[in-house]
């Protein structure tokens, strides 16, 4: 069975700081798709960064980055220079095999802290 | 792109009732989704639905539930006979290129008294 754990259920970050959100997966697919979005109090799920397992080079999208280690199924997300807005629930996603079929974490809630 | 559009928003029903939940995605997407998110618990996929047809469906996707996309544009999630764990957040999405880049509507949230 393909699962994703996020075993940081809340985290808090001074704003400028760093913070690093972890989560691993497993599955026996050997292509396959990870994601983070991120969930504001609105509720919308919001698209954050995608990683192409077959890719080596990790991902980064502006102040956002992962450290993808596929040999120990770990997926962890790095934001830098924390803001007041990236406060919301993290979801950590795979795909594999199925289109579409994304399978979550069940998350990390971040406050970024004044 | 433009975003993914769900309407209701926000629908109280009571146990037992149909209800509908509409989504307007751009029409030439091929590649649409039902996700649902039971307040405080993860997201969980219900179906996908590919040129027209449903090409792929959870378990929590039984007899109660349908989709289909009657005009084209709009696609609906039906769920026959609402329970009290039907409350949740339904999210709609789109992938417009096939290669697994899912932009979500912003849900319909579904309150079954």
């Amino acid at each position: 069975a393909q699962t994703v754990t996020q075993s940081q259920p809340e985290m808090s970050v001074q704003e400028a700081e760093t913070v690093t959100l972890s989560c691993t997966y497993d599955t026996s697919e050997n292509n396959y798709y990870l994601f983070w979005y991120k969930q504001p109090p609105s509720r919308q799920m919001i698209l954050v960064i995608r990683q192409e397992a077959y890719k080596q080079q990790n991902a980064t999208e502006n102040r956002f980055s992962v450290n993808f280690q596929k040999a120990a199924k770990s997926f962890s997300l790095k934001i830098s220079d924390s803001q007041l807005g990236d406060t919301a629930m993290y979801f950590c996603a795979f795909i594999g095999g199925s289109q579409g079929n994304l399978i979550f974490g069940k998350g990390t809630k971040l406050s970024v802290k004044p | 792109e433009p975003e993914v559009t769900q309407t209701p928003s926000h629908q109280v029903t009571q146990m037992g009732q149909e209800v509908i939940l509409r989504c307007v995605p751009i029409s030439n997407h091929l590649y649409f989704y039902w996700y649902r998110q039971i307040l405080g618990q993860k997201v969980e996929f219900l179906v996908s639905f590919y040129n027209n047809e449903i090409s792929e469906k959870s378990e929590i996707f039984d007899d109660q539930f349908s989709v289909e996309r009657p005009d084209g544009s709009n696609f609906t999630l039906k769920i026959r006979s609402t329970k009290l764990e039907d409350s949740a957040m339904y999210f709609c999405a789109r992938d417009s290129s096939g290669a697994n880049v899912l932009t979500f509507g912003a849900g319909s949230r579904l309150t079954v008294l």
